[in-house]
């Protein structure tokens, strides 16, 4: 079965330097998204991405954060200045559908850690 | 705006016990609401979805949910529980407000005792 897949599954990084995530989402599907989980706590969404553009972000998604498609399979999260409270797992999903009517498809995350 | 609450951020049950997570959602538009697992260090993986075809929805490994628009509830059951279902479970839900953003609730460990 296809799967999301996401690179690398651990990051670490000092305070202040620029990280990319890194997802190659299921390659029939349409839409792309960023979730992250602070440990122990909630699933939280990040972006939403369809057709080349952010559909939408929450309030998490600031300047510092960006996402990119840069070809064909790959979707990308950008942290430009990383700060302590953004050690967190990220999850890229994806979903064929909006999701809406369709499930998202999600990788097993990259567990960053800002020191 | 789109919301779930989940009661209980753990739920202890003995093996073949039944288990019963509960789900509560909010939304000003039909929802569209799912159950998740998360297996450790996992992604999320799909239980079951309801779109409104059918108020009772039955999911992978015998999960099943009912929809109750009156409770305005979601909660998820299985029959007998089994070891491999301890795991984190979430419930989540969309609306067609736009954006496609899907909303998660806290999460429910769910431990299974022998």
């Amino acid at each position: 079965e296809p799967e999301v897949t996401q690179t690398p599954s651990h990051q670490v990084t000092q305070m202040g330097q620029e990280v990319i995530l890194r997802c190659v989402p299921i390659s029939n599907h349409l839409y792309f998204y960023w979730y992250r989980q602070i440990l122990g706590q909630k699933v939280e969404f990040l972006v939403s991405f369809y057709n080349n553009e952010i559909s939408e972000k929450s309030e998490i998604f600031d300047d510092q954060f960006s996402v990119e498609r840069p070809d064909g399979s790959n979707f990308t999260l950008k942290i430009r200045s990383t700060k302590l409270e953004d050690s967190a797992m990220y999850f890229c999903a994806s979903s064929e559908e909006s999701s809406y009517n369709s499930p998202l498809h999600f990788g097993n995350g990259t567990r960053l850690t800002v020191t | 705006a789109q919301s779930v609450t989940q009661l209980g951020s753990h739920v202890s049950v003995s093996e073949g016990a039944l288990v019963l997570l509960r789900c509560n959602y909010s939304s000003s538009v039909p929802p569209y609401l799912f159950w998740y697992v998360q297996y450790p260090n996992q992604g999320l993986q799909l239980l079951l979805k309801y779109t409104s075809a059918a108020t009772l929805v039955k999911g992978i490994n015998g999960f099943e949910a009912e929809f109750k628009k009156s409770e305005t509830s979601f909660h998820l059951t299985k029959p007998s529980a089994h070891m491999s279902d301890a795991a984190e479970y979430f419930c989540a839900v969309t609306g067609n407000t736009g954006g496609f953003k899907t909303i998660f609730g806290a999460g429910t460990r769910l431990f299974v005792k022998a």
